[in-house]
């Protein structure tokens, strides 16, 4: 059974770093892309960033862009996402998503249960 | 980057309806589209890919249709798990990668 758990959240000021953390078990994790998935309380779904299996193809929604960075240790069964920069609206609970395949294609075919960010002064 | 407009927003039916949700691209993205369904306090779950496959396990009332700006979502017979707000979204942009709105459905 695939299963995807997120850790690394919590109340952070603005301005400051946050690091996630996303451990996969259940499948082979260095055959698949993964991705990072936010939602802001009470809205919709936004994607954030996603990877592919070999951190050879990466990409970031514009709203995050050169303030995230999207990481990945097959080695470790990991998914990482580094925060800086942090703004009240980058608030939300952060998904991790599995991919159904090697490459970004865009299918978040397994979820995590998410982690939840707090941006707060 | 590619907009998804999704309708209704919310709709009202009854145990049985047949429900129907609406999403447009703001261009062509042939069938790159996928539809989520999430239940409160739930992670979203992949119900149909490429547009109109139904992914494994899903219930077969549950169906998705269309290709390049329109795509159509359908419960054929609306039952009181489904109970959820339902998302597109579409894929043909690697690089932003975006949801509809949401569509949260309940029962009358």
């Amino acid at each position: 059974e695939v299963q995807l758990v997120e850790s690394g959240g919590g109340l952070v000021q603005p301005g400051r770093s946050l690091r996630l953390s996303c451990a996969a078990s259940g499948f082979t994790f260095d055959d698949y892309a993964m991705h990072w998935v936010r939602q802001a309380p009470g809205k919709g779904l936004e994607w954030v960033s996603g990877i592919s299996w070999n951190s050879g193809s990466i990409g970031y929604a514009d709203s995050v862009k050169g303030r995230f960075t999207i990481s990945r240790d097959n080695a470790k069964n990991s998914l990482y996402l580094q925060m800086n920069s942090l703004r009240a609206e980058d608030t939300a609970l952060y998904y991790c998503a599995k991919d159904l395949g090697a490459a970004p294609a865009g299918y978040f075919q397994h979820w995590g249960q998410g982690t939840l960010v707090t941006v707060s002064s | 980057d590619i907009q998804m407009t999704q309708s209704p927003s919310s709709l009202s039916a009854s145990v049985g309806d047949r429900v129907t949700i609406t999403c447009q691209a703001s261009q062509d993205i042939s069938n790159y589209l996928n539809w989520y369904q999430q239940k409160p306090g739930k992670a979203p779950k992949l119900l149909i890919y490429d547009a109109s496959n139904l992914e494994t396990g899903v219930p077969s009332r549950f169906s998705g249709s269309g290709s390049g700006t329109d795509f159509t979502f359908t419960i054929s017979s609306l039952q009181p798990e489904d109970i959820a707000t339902y998302y597109c979204q579409q894929y043909d942009n690697l690089s932003a990668l975006t949801f509809g709105g949401g569509t949260k459905v309940e029962i009358k």
